[in-house]
């Protein structure tokens, strides 16, 4: 079973330079987040998506955009990545209903 | 924005005992989950409570759903190296989006 599955794994971007991480999940799961992990701040909302076709923002926003043009992937995209934006960051999908979310294994992304 | 305490912040204990955290939040929740995080890893279910009062175990783990919605408690019996690692509550109600702790590290000594 692959569940939530994160591409890539690591990346280093310099200042400036665009990216987009790729989230897909098998469970056929409406909802998808994209989080953000940093010593002493826990898991922060970025954005996340409620259906196919639609996205909305979470508590940290800023510098990142999403789409969820199929409803089994969410990408989270970065037109100017900053030294800020180093981070883990995480990808979880659910249904919504049960409370239950299911994390991805992570992308650890560091801005020079 | 919204967030729950975990104490203790972190642990040291020895191997064989028995482990207890805690969460707590100043609004009321439908559901508290329990994860567990190990290094490089992403965030694992483990136990999700759907009511009040509701006590649910899962080997040796066992959770509990404060009365008064607001807290949430996890016990670890006898435990063993591989209990290492950050747990982070969440909580949820429907319609809304997940409030986490900031985690319990969990160190286990041999």
């Amino acid at each position: 079973n692959a569940g939530v599955t994160q591409t890539p794994k690591f990346r280093v971007l310099k200042t400036g330079q665009s990216m987009t991480l790729l989230c897909a999940q098998d469970m056929n799961h409406e909802y998808m987040y994209w989080y953000r992990q940093d010593p002493g701040m826990g898991l922060r909302l970025i954005h996340y998506s409620v259906g196919e076709g639609t996205t909305a923002k979470g508590e940290v926003p800023d510098g990142y955009n999403v789409s969820r043009l199929k409803k089994q992937n969410f990408l989270l995209g970065l037109e100017s990545a900053a030294p800020s934006q180093t981070s883990v960051y995480f990808c979880a999908s659910g249904t919504g209903y049960t409370g239950e979310l299911f994390f991805g294994e992570g992308s650890r992304l560091t801005v020079l | 924005g919204q967030q729950l305490n975990q104490s203790p912040q972190s642990m040291f204990i020895q191997e064989g005992e028995d482990v207890s955290m805690n969460c707590t939040s100043s609004s009321i929740f439908n559901t508290w989950l329990w994860y567990k995080q190990e290094p490089g890893e992403g965030p694992v279910l483990l136990i999700a409570l759907y009511k009040a009062g509701e006590l649910t175990s899962n080997g040796r783990l066992t959770a509990q759903f404060g009365i008064t919605r607001k807290d949430s408690f996890l016990n670890i019996s006898a435990s063993i190296p591989s209990d290492v690692g950050i747990y982070f509550c969440a909580g949820h109600n429907y319609g809304q989006n997940f409030v986490f702790g900031p985690g319990t590290r969990l160190s286990v000594l041999p």
